[in-house]
Parts: C-alpha cells; sequence; structure tokens
C-alpha cells in the first residue's frame, strides 16, 4: 500500500494564480481532510469530508475549494493564490471519523509569490 | 470556536532530564491524540486517549486524559537525543466526528 499520496511535493504560483493539490490514499478510509501548517500555529483544518460526496469546512476554508467524487481521492483547490496562503499542506485519511488514527501524506510546500 | 492551547511552544533539555507538555482546552473532546513530526514529513500518531483519567504508557512516554476531557499531557522520562521533534496534541469533538483540532505544537530539542 502506498498509503496517503500528494502531489505535487513543491510549487511556486504567482498571486491570483489558481492551481489544484492532488490527494489519494489506497487505505479504503472513509474520512479524509487538509490542514495548513504554518511556524507557530500547528496543523489548521482547511476541509473536510466523511465519504464519497460529502463535505465540510474547517477553521480556515476561505479561499479553497474541495470535492470528493471517489473514496480514494480528495483534492484541494486554490482558486486565486494568496501570498497568504503560502503554507506546507497536508492531507490525511482516517478509517471513518476524526477520532480514528490519522494517516498523513508527505506534504506539498506551496510558495505564493 | 474550539481551541487546544499546548504549551510549552518551545523546549530545549540535555539528554537524561524530563519533561511534560500540557494541551489544555474548555471545551470536552470526545478523545484526544499525540502526534510526533519529523522534519519534511507528515504527523505520525504516538497514542490515543479516549476515557477521562485515562494514562497511557508507550516505553518512556506518559500519556494522561483530564479526568473532564478537556487536557491531556504527556510526560518523557530520561529524554534521549532521539526523542527530539514536534509533538503535537489533536481533539476531536463529542458529538461530531468531522473535525480534529490541533494545538499549535512543542518543539522538543534534546542535547547530547
Amino acid at each position: 500500500n502506498a498509503g496517503v499520496t500528494q502531489t505535487p511535493k513543491f510549487q511556486v504560483l504567482k498571486t491570483g494564480q489558481s492551481m489544484t493539490l492532488q490527494c489519494a490514499q489506497d487505505m479504503n478510509h472513509e474520512y479524509m481532510s487538509w490542514y495548513r501548517q504554518d511556524p507557530g500555529m500547528g496543523l489548521r483544518l482547511i476541509h473536510y469530508s466523511v465519504g464519497a460526496g460529502i463535505t465540510d469546512q474547517g477553521e480556515v476554508p476561505n479561499g479553497y475549494n474541495v470535492s470528493r467524487s471517489t473514496t480514494e481521492d480528495f483534492p484541494l483547490r486554490l482558486l486565486s493564490a494568496a501570498p497568504s496562503q503560502t503554507s506546507v499542506y497536508f492531507c490525511a485519511s482516517s478509517r471513518t471519523t476524526a477520532a480514528n488514527e490519522q494517516f498523513f501524506g508527505p506534504g506539498t510546500r506551496l510558495t505564493v509569490l | 470556536t474550539q481551541l487546544l492551547e499546548q504549551s510549552p511552544q518551545f523546549l530545549s533539555i540535555q539528554e537524561g532530564e524530563n519533561l511534560t507538555v500540557y494541551c489544555n482546552s474548555s471545551s470536552v473532546f470526545s478523545s484526544l491524540q499525540w502526534y510526533r513530526q519529523e522534519p519534511g514529513e507528515g504527523p505520525v500518531l504516538l497514542v490515543t486517549v479516549v476515557t477521562g483519567g485515562e494514562v497511557k504508557k508507550l516505553k518512556r512516554l506518559t500519556f494522561q486524559f483530564g479526568d473532564a476531557r478537556k487536557d491531556s499531557s504527556l510526560h518523557i522520562t530520561a529524554a534521549q537525543p532521539g526523542d527530539t521533534g514536534l509533538y503535537l496534541c489533536a481533539g476531536a469533538s463529542p458529538g461530531n466526528t468531522g473535525k480534529l483540532i490541533f494545538g499549535q505544537g512543542t518543539t522538543l530539542q534534546v542535547k547530547p
């Protein structure tokens, strides 16, 4: 099993550009989520999904969209990148809920100029 | 909004010393998880505590969940350089299976 995979590993964008961060898991997990990690702020929840077709907002959803058309994939879209979105982004999955062990991907380091 | 306050944010100690990291909230959590993160990698689960007053041990690490399920602590005995890393607590809300909220993290450096 590959676990949770994320692409790309690094990305540089200009302000106003859009892009999609990819996340996939091969563990048949129902729950998936996206976090951003900034220095001194831990991990902040952006969006999460408790199953295919179901998504909901986390703590910091503004500027990001998600969809969950399959169990395996949970892409994160930046609609119009801003310098404040410079961060490291982690995707995670777990068996059924947020209370289960979270398995994290390796992260995507995004810089917005 | 649920918040998890983690302290201290930074800790630099000598090998062999003991330390405690605290995770506090005004909210009740159904469970609390502790993760450890190495540079350039995603967090990895150390332990989950579920019952108020629960104590779990993982070798030299002892985890405790407060009686009211609002706080938790991580105690490391005789720290070693291999314990160096970022420690994160995370709480899952009762009745809400969707949100896992993280504390700010504690960066631990253990000097040989």
